[in-house]
Formats: structure tokens, sequence, C-alpha cells
């Protein structure tokens, strides 16, 4: 199964852009990325999804490397209710994988 | 419209009983998940429904955990003979069919003492 690899924690300057990179060089060809993220006691949110367009809806942009191998979601102005765990995921069938995720600090 | 919605929101039992957890997933969503997350990690995987049957049961650790949907719509996570190392949030998820986004409840978080 494509692992995923994201670091472990990022801080965000309020009304920057966050730039969240997850590696998935194990990656196959129909396997797609997708991006949650967790709210301090609540359950996973949808972010995003892509294969290998980049992607945009009104809550991120998601960006994916020609090679499939890395991809980066990025909020365009971050706010302090971005503060959150953000899961880069690989889906294999009907399972989302989550790893650890990225702890974002979005900050004053 | 609604999303999934999950109760009891908290739940505390004591080693040894019988516990019932029930989800409701988004109106006309054939496809049902199931996930555990313990403190400090990411949701993992237990069981997937579409429809009525359980399509993929590979995540339950034991024989312990039971999960059922009579009727492909609200489903309900039951463990028998409940443990310490069982408490956790469990977190249901919905998808209009499989493959497809799926989105999730906010969790029942369990305490076993």
């Amino acid at each position: 199964d494509a692992k995923t690899t994201q670091p472990p924690s990022m801080d965000c300057a309020e009304g920057r852009a966050a730039n969240l990179p997850c590696n998935h060089s194990t990656i196959s060809g129909n396997e797609y990325v997708y991006w949650y993220r967790q709210i301090h006691s609540q359950g996973p949110q949808y972010i995003i999804h892509g294969l290998k367009n980049n992607e945009t809806n009104e809550m991120a942009s998601l960006i994916i490397t020609e090679d499939r191998k890395s991809s980066t979601l990025i909020l365009p102005h971050a706010t302090l209710r971005d503060t959150a765990v953000y899961y880069c995921i690989v889906r294999v069938n009907n399972d989302m994988r989550f790893g650890a995720g990225t702890r974002l600090t979005v900050k004053p | 419209g609604a999303g999934v919605s999950q109760t009891p929101s908290n739940k505390v039992t004591e080693k040894g009983k019988y516990v019932e957890l029930r989800c409701d997933p988004i109106s006309g969503h054939t496809a049902l998940y199931w996930y555990r997350q313990s403190l400090g990690q990411g949701p993992e995987f237990l069981i997937y429904f579409q429809g009525t049957g359980a399509a993929d049961d590979s995540g339950l650790p034991n024989d312990r955990f039971f999960a059922v949907r009579p009727e492909g719509s609200v489903s309900t996570l039951k463990i028998q003979r409940t443990e310490r190392g069982d408490s956790a949030v469990y977190l249901c998820a919905s998808s209009l069919s499989n493959f497809e986004t799926q989105y999730f409840g906010p969790g029942t978080r369990l305490l076993v003492l």
C-alpha cells in the first residue's frame, strides 16, 4: 500500500498562505490523493482530492507533481480557524489509510 | 443538508460490559464506514458496508467487535466484553457509493473504566 510522509508540525502566520507538503513516492497510477483535516474533538473534514491534475475548490488548492510522488495542499489565506491536523491520504480501495498528519498552527 | 450523525457523543462503561454505537449516514449514501481513533493517532479503518452487507471487515481487531446495517441505512457497531484498550473515538463515515468521497461524523468517545 502506498504510504504518505508528512512533517509532524508547521506554523503559519494568519493571512498568509499555508503550504502543507506530502510525499507519496510509492503511489500507483490509479490511486487518488485525498486531504482531510481534523479540528480538535471533531470528525475529519474533507478538503480536496486529485489524481494527476491540480485541483482547486473553495477551501484549498492541491498541487500534484508530474511524477505524482508528492503533493502540496495550499490554504491561500490561513485563518486561526484553520488550525488543525491535516492528513494526506493515498486512497487504497474503500478504506482511508490515515497517518499521523501535520499539525498546522495558525498564529496571529 | 444533514451530515453524518453519531450517538451517543460520549459513552462511559465498565470493563466487561457490552456497548452499542449508532451511526446515521447522510441520506442516500449507500456506503458506510467505521473507523477507530486512539489519542494522538489518525483514524484506523474497521469495517465498510455497501448497502446491507459488510463488504470489508478486515479492520475489526477481534471477534468482540461486530457491526450491522440491516436496512442499508443506520449502522450499529457492537463491542462485547469491553476492555480498557477499547477506549477511543469511534468514527463513522458515509459516501454516495463506493470509491466516492467519504464524509465523517463527529464520533463517539468511548471510555472503558
